[in-house]
């Protein structure tokens, strides 16, 4: 039974299209995230959502919203997908601060 | 800007030795401090996470803390191949928030 679980695994799409990644977590974690690790391997804090409400907001491009319908839901949309979003990008869930579970990753290719 | 720093490695030992990963991080108020073990192509899996300053042990795993030397450390006891991995050091800054370092190779030779 999957704690967090991320669709889809792989995405490769042309530039300027617009896609989502969606990510369901069964822990009854109260906060949930999305990361960002590029080509290097660095992780970087995208959006986190507590309880449905947005608690962190990083500087990213407006073309990336996140949404949680619900405190076990967070998708993120991506518009006009570029070049340089080409990345893996983790949803994470946590509950206090006992660290992340976080989801297996979507590989985003943009072509 | 908050930063985690952790020496990229390669970090290479052999099996059976006791292999040392360190991190440092500026922002004297951060609280919890966490280890994760990335394995190539894979998700980030939690470790151990320590919050007070000392030691905390969990089988072949001791993460220490020195929150004066703004210095946290793992070490992994009687090392496996299987242990080779990426280890990412992170820092709990406040609120819900949590910066990563960007992670020491570990290579464990059989």
């Amino acid at each position: 039974d999957t704690a967090v679980s991320q669709t889809p695994k792989y995405l490769v799409t042309q530039m300027g299209n617009d896609k989502s990644i969606k990510c369901e977590q069964n822990l009854g974690h109260d906060t949930m995230y999305w990361y960002k690790q590029d080509s290097k391997k660095f992780l970087k804090i995208m959006f986190s959502y507590n309880n449905k409400e947005l608690i962190i907001n990083e500087t990213v491009p407006n073309r990336f919203s996140p949404k949680s319908p619900d405190k076990a839901h967070l998708n993120l949309h991506i518009n006009s997908l570029e070049l340089g979003d080409s990345a893996v990008y983790f949803c994470a869930s946590s509950q206090e601060l006992l660290g992340y579970t976080f989801g297996s990753g979507t590989r985003l290719t943009v072509v | 800007q908050k930063e985690v720093e952790q020496n990229s490695g390669p970090l290479s030992v052999p099996e059976g030795a006791i292999a040392s990963l360190n991190c440092t991080y500026s922002d004297r108020g951060s609280q919890s401090f966490f280890w994760y073990r990335q394995y190539s192509g894979k998700s980030p899996e939690l470790i151990m996470f320590i919050y007070s300053n000392g030691d905390k042990e969990d089988g072949r795993f001791t993460a220490q803390l020195n929150k004066a030397s703004q210095y946290v450390s793992l070490l992994i006891r009687d090392s496996q191949p299987s242990d080779s991995a990426t280890y990412l050091c992170a820092v709990g800054t406040g609120g819900f928030k949590t910066i990563f370092g960007a992670g020491t190779r570990l290579f464990v030779k059989a």
